[in-house]
């Protein structure tokens, strides 16, 4: 089945700076890229998603960048201010007919120091 | 718009006992997912439903059972259950078509096993 693997694990940025996370998937089948948000005690969020069919999205301070040849997709957040301190997930999911089941990366917690 | 409601809030239970776990989607949405995130790792696939079947489950074993009602609502049952299923349990919603559509999360049901 499929494999997401994230990092860091942690980040800790200076308010104002970038972040980056990095997620890579196993199985060339998936073809959907969600990316949550889920600060300390709340749901999941819906931030950004991406789809096979684009390699790259963005929306205001954030961006995904999707690298299908080598399965691998990143979130950018820039300009980063205190309220982005949370965990955030990659996910990956392949067509209806496979489940739709989102699988998850383990979650990269990060930080925004003022 | 309403978001996906999730009933209960918290549940305790002990070893042995059953749990349910209740779901509202979202109006309109046709499919529900359940997740399970125990403390401090990712969130993990447990159950798809959509128009009133169950169309996959993830690496759980039997005694995780759930059911999808007319008005696509759902339940999650946990049967003879364990110390380690304790865990925040999400349900998330998402229209049905024929690729990949935004999967949007509850709140979530934390239920701790004594």
């Amino acid at each position: 089945g499929e494999n997401v693997e994230q990092h860091p694990s942690t980040l800790s940025v200076q308010e104002g700076d970038s972040a980056v996370i990095k997620c890579t998937y196993s199985d060339s089948a998936s073809n959907y890229f969600p990316w949550y948000k889920q600060e300390l005690g709340k749901r999941p969020q819906l931030i950004i998603d991406i789809r096979s069919n684009v390699g790259e999205k963005k929306d205001q301070r954030i961006a995904v960048t999707l690298n299908k040849t080598a399965k691998h997709f990143s979130l950018h957040i820039t300009e980063t201010q205190p309220e982005d301190s949370a965990v955030y997930f990659c996910a990956a999911s392949k067509a209806k007919a496979a489940g739709n089941k989102l699988t998850f990366g383990g979650g990269t917690r990060v930080l925004v120091k003022p | 718009e309403a978001g996906v409601t999730q009933s209960p809030t918290h549940l305790i239970k002990t070893r042995g006992q059953q749990a349910t776990l209740r779901c509202s989607p979202i109006s309109g949405h046709t499919s529900v997912y359940w997740y399970q995130q125990a403390l401090g790792l990712g969130l993990q696939f447990l159950l798809w439903y959509d128009e009133g079947e169950e169309r996959n489950r993830g690496n759980f074993p039997p005694r995780f059972s759930g059911r999808q009602f007319p008005n696509y609502s759902s339940e999650l049952n946990v049967n003879a259950l364990e110390l380690e299923d304790s865990a925040l349990y999400l349900c998330a919603s998402s229209l049905r078509v024929n690729s990949n559509q935004p999967q949007h999360f509850g709140d979530g049901t934390r239920l701790s096993i004594l």
